[in-house]
């Protein structure tokens, strides 16, 4: 059973980059079925996709974001990574990086998700 | 991207059966059977029940079960029990964006 794991700092001040990684454990990320994926919950809120990379590193992103957004991939760490650029305090979330593949827009495996917080 | 419409809160009884209904449009739901729905308990990161509109993963109860018409996608709970008292979203494929996810439903077990 795959595994996924966030990590990154959990308190930023605004105008600060947020990178947070993602670390696949028990499955391959670059076995060219899955690609990966950020999604973000605000508190008391529903869930917002953010962007995915595939295997190959193409990625695509949320409109809304892609301005301030990156993502990357490290096949030899099995890691995958966001930096979001710019951040205030609109951007304080649950952060889960998540397995896509099985379906388009479908998350099959999730991280346990890292709760991020911007404030001055 | 605009999200998808679900009722904020539904409630039933054990053992009945009830339908949570995510309305989209003609780009995402009316355009793809891409409409997956997930649960998600407080403090846990959501957990996929349906896939491509009625499609369960291995290990999901047959208990529920998706369906879609036109722009409206829904999900049945039947034989309610109360673990099934969670938040429910609903997300699509979208020609618009990618991916667009309903705004959820919390679900009380009466």
């Amino acid at each position: 059973q795959v595994q996924l794991q966030e990590s990154g700092p959990g308190l930023l001040k605004p105008s600060q980059t947020l990178s947070l990684t993602c670390t696949v454990s028990r499955g391959f990320i670059n076995n060219g079925v899955y690609y990966w994926s950020w999604i973000r919950q605000k508190s008391g809120g529903g869930l917002e996709w953010i962007g995915y990379i595939f295997p190959n590193g193409a990625t695509t992103y949320s409109t809304s974001l892609e301005s301030r957004l990156s993502m990357s991939l490290d096949t030899s760490r099995s890691q995958f990574s966001l930096k979001l650029s710019s951040v205030t305090v609109a951007d304080t979330a649950v952060y889960y990086c998540a397995r896509s593949g099985l379906s388009p827009s479908t998350v099959d495996a999730w991280g346990r998700g890292t709760k991020v917080i911007v404030s001055s | 991207q605009s999200a998808l419409t679900q009722p904020a809160s539904v409630s039933g009884s054990p053992g009945q059966s009830i339908t949570l209904s995510c309305t989209g449009t003609s780009s995402d739901i009316g355009a793809y059977n891409f409409v997956s729905w997930y649960q998600q308990f407080p403090d846990k990161a959501p957990k996929l029940i349906i896939y491509d509109v009625s499609r369960r993963p291995s290990g999901i109860s047959d208990r529920f079960s998706g369906s879609k018409s036109g722009n409206t996608a829904s999900l049945t709970i039947s034989g309610l029990q109360a673990e099934d008292e969670a938040a429910y979203y609903c997300t699509s494929y979208s020609s618009t964006s990618p991916w667009v996810f309903g705004e959820g439903t919390k679900f009380t077990v009466l």
